[in-house]
């Protein structure tokens, strides 16, 4: 069985400043973990993935995530939040099942300008 | 232009009525998924199809139907049983395994008059 949860349903930065998603999992496998973002009224878009290779992970739009199997964290950052990074991000598990993905709820980011 | 493409954008439900919504890939993948967004949730498995002329249930699949006749198509459709139809749907694909990526078209919402 795997799960996943997003810490924070709600985050809201000003632009310029960091940026912080957090994620938490449980999987009995060796998960591969994304990120996906998703604009409103839009489809998802991969952000990044990780999949045991390194365990800091670059993606799209300067955001990288790192996979922390000790605290069972994949946490996403920016260092400079962007007007258009403003969104609803979700944190995905994937396991040796063959229904794959497990959604967190997701997190909003609202970012001031 | 290789993509995933959904229609219609918007579709519109009367009491009783069974809908279909379509879905498309050029991308060549093997399986197929049809996910159930609500506001402020994730996404919830529908059915899934790893391959043409075969289908499985997800985690909410009463009230709806689908069908693969052909690698590049899933359509789904809402039937009368289902209740609560009024959602996002989305529909993504990948390579066939459990931990390929998943590439997500851009979405219909059903609405009921």
């Amino acid at each position: 069985a795997q799960s996943v949860t997003q810490l924070d349903s709600h985050v809201s930065v000003s632009e310029g400043t960091p940026v912080l998603l957090r994620c938490n999992y449980s999987s009995s496998y060796s998960p591969s973990l994304f990120w996906y973002v998703q604009h409103p009224n839009k489809g998802l878009q991969l952000l990044l993935k990780y999949t045991s290779a390194a365990t800091l992970v670059k993606g799209i739009n300067g955001f990288e995530a790192e996979f922390k199997k000790s605290e069972t964290s994949f946490h996403l950052t920016k260092p400079s939040a962007h007007m258009s990074d403003a969104a609803e991000y979700f944190c995905v598990v994937s396991g040796a099942g063959r229904r794959a993905l497990t959604f967190g709820s997701g997190t909003r980011l609202q970012v001031q300008p | 232009d290789g993509g995933i493409t959904q229609s219609p954008k918007y579709l519109f439900r009367k009491e009783g009525q069974n809908v279909t919504l379509s879905c498309e890939q050029n991308l060549n993948h093997d399986a197929m998924y049809w996910y159930r967004q609500d506001p402020g949730q994730g996404l919830r498995l529908i059915y899934y199809s790893q391959i043409v002329n075969d289908f499985q249930k997800g985690d909410i699949a009463e009230g709806y139907s689908v069908s693969r006749e052909k690698k590049e198509s899933f359509p789904l459709t809402v039937t009368s049983a289902q209740k609560n139809p009024t959602a996002f749907y989305l529909c993504a694909s990948s390579m066939a395994g459990p931990q390929e990526t998943q590439y997500f078209g851009p979405g219909t919402r059903l609405l009921v008059l």
